[in-house]
Order: C-alpha cells, then sequence, then structure tokens
C-alpha cells in the first residue's frame, strides 16, 4: 500500500511569508507526528497528533508554528512570517497508534524548505 | 529533558567486517529504544525496537543491546555490506503517559567501504 506522502517536496519562500506542508498519513494510522531536521542535526519533534485527542504541542518552537489535522488524517503545518532558521527538512511520521505503544513510525519523504 | 549521544558523527568500515554504533542517554532510562536508518533525501525507516526489560534483539544480520545500567544500546551490523552505508539513528521514547513521540539522537553515518 502507499506510504507517507509529503507535498510538496520543495518549497522556497522569502522571509516573511507563510507557507504550509502537507502530510497524507497511512490509511488507518491514527498517529501522525511532524518533525524538523535542521543539516546534520537529528529530528527535532514538533508537534503529536493522536485520534482524536488534543494534540501534543509541546515541541512547536514558536507561535508561528502550528498544525491541524482534519478528519483524522491529512495535516497541515503552517509556519507564518517565515525566517530564514526556518530552513530545515520538515518530516512527517505515522503510526498505528496509542493502543500500541511506542510502535514504529513510518515517514514520508519530507519538505525540503528554504527561506531566503 | 533527555540527552542522547552517538557515537562519532561519522564510522567507516571495511566490507564484511562488524560495524558497531553505540548510543548514550544521560537522563531517565526510556521504556522503549528504536534504530533507524536514514538514506540521504529519505526519512528514516524504522530497524529495531528493543525493551527495557530485553537485554538484546536480533533481526538477521542485525542486533542490539540495551543496557539501562550504562544507559547504553549497541547496534550491530554484521558482515557489513556497502549497501549498509546510510545514517543510523536512535530513538527513545519519553516515557510520558499518551505520550508517544520519541526523542532521536544526531545520527551516525556509516561508511562500509568495498
Amino acid at each position: 500500500g502507499a506510504g507517507v506522502s509529503q507535498s510538496p517536496s520543495n518549497k522556497v519562500t522569502e522571509k516573511g511569508k507563510d507557507v504550509e506542508l502537507r502530510c497524507d498519513p497511512i490509511s488507518g494510522h491514527t498517529a501522525l507526528y511532524w518533525y524538523r531536521q535542521s543539516l546534520g542535526q537529528g529530528l527535532e519533534f514538533l508537534i503529536y497528533f493522536q485520534g482524536n485527542s488534543a494534540p501534543d504541542k509541546s515541541g512547536l518552537p514558536s507561535d508561528r508554528f502550528s498544525a491541524e489535522r482534519t478528519g483524522g488524517s491529512v495535516s497541515t503545518l503552517t509556519i507564518q512570517r517565515t525566517q530564514q532558521e526556518d530552513s530545515a527538512v520538515y518530516l512527517c511520521a505515522s503510526s498505528l497508534g496509542a493502543t500500541i505503544p511506542f510502535d514504529e513510525q513510518f515517514f514520508g519523504p519530507g519538505t525540503r524548505l528554504t527561506v531566503l | 529533558s533527555q540527552k542522547i549521544e552517538q557515537n562519532s558523527e561519522a564510522l567507516n568500515i571495511q566490507e564484511g567486517k562488524t560495524a558497531t554504533l553505540t548510543c548514550n542517554y544521560t537522563n531517565y532510562s526510556p521504556a522503549y529504544l528504536q534504530w533507524y536508518r536514514q538514506d540521504p533525501g529519505r526519512g528514516p525507516v524504522f530497524l529495531l525496537l528493543i525493551r527495557e526489560n530485553e537485554k538484546e534483539k536480533r533481526k538477521e544480520r542485525l542486533k542490539v543491546t540495551f543496557d539501562t545500567t550504562l544507559k547504553q544500546s549497541l547496534f550491530h551490523i554484521t558482515a557489513s555490506q556497502p549497501a549498509d552505508s546510510a545514517t543510523y539513528l536512535c530513538a527513545l521514547d519519553r516515557r510520558v503517559t499518551g505520550a508517544n513521540n520519541l526523542f532521536f539522537g544526531t545520527g551516525t553515518r556509516l561508511t562500509v567501504i568495498p
């Protein structure tokens, strides 16, 4: 079956603009995660959705970052007033969910964001 | 918060040898520890999960150990092949009820030389 997909694969924007990044998780996966990976760095947790529960936003670096998940499926990560330090690869992952604790996460290919 | 250290940013070994990668953590002991492989330009791919009450887990040429006393996990690839060249990431759970996200290390870039 299809894996996790993300769009766009690359995004170049100007400082101060807003961007939206999209993630389509694997069908049936109730958990969805967003991570950020800067050059040569590890994955930085941003936000986690589990079913209909309130999302865990503890990793969002500032209030310019927000995410939503509509209908328990597709998720959009929005970055407002982008800054150059926001340049990174944004990775989305999904997993079966909380009934299987810490189950494996399936990652998408990522969106490479470049802020000029 | 949890601090995770993975040995040397890069590791080069000869084909056929055993590669050993280290993951050390400094704070609480996780309930689960996972290892992922990441190729350039791609998202990480899950390899193995080991629980805190397990000492060792194997999958084909891969072996993971978990020592909660030393706060360390070792990841071994036996009979290494050039196709094993990639970055390997260890990840630990937050050990917070209902929080299913992981802390990831920065990874070790493994190069297997033919």
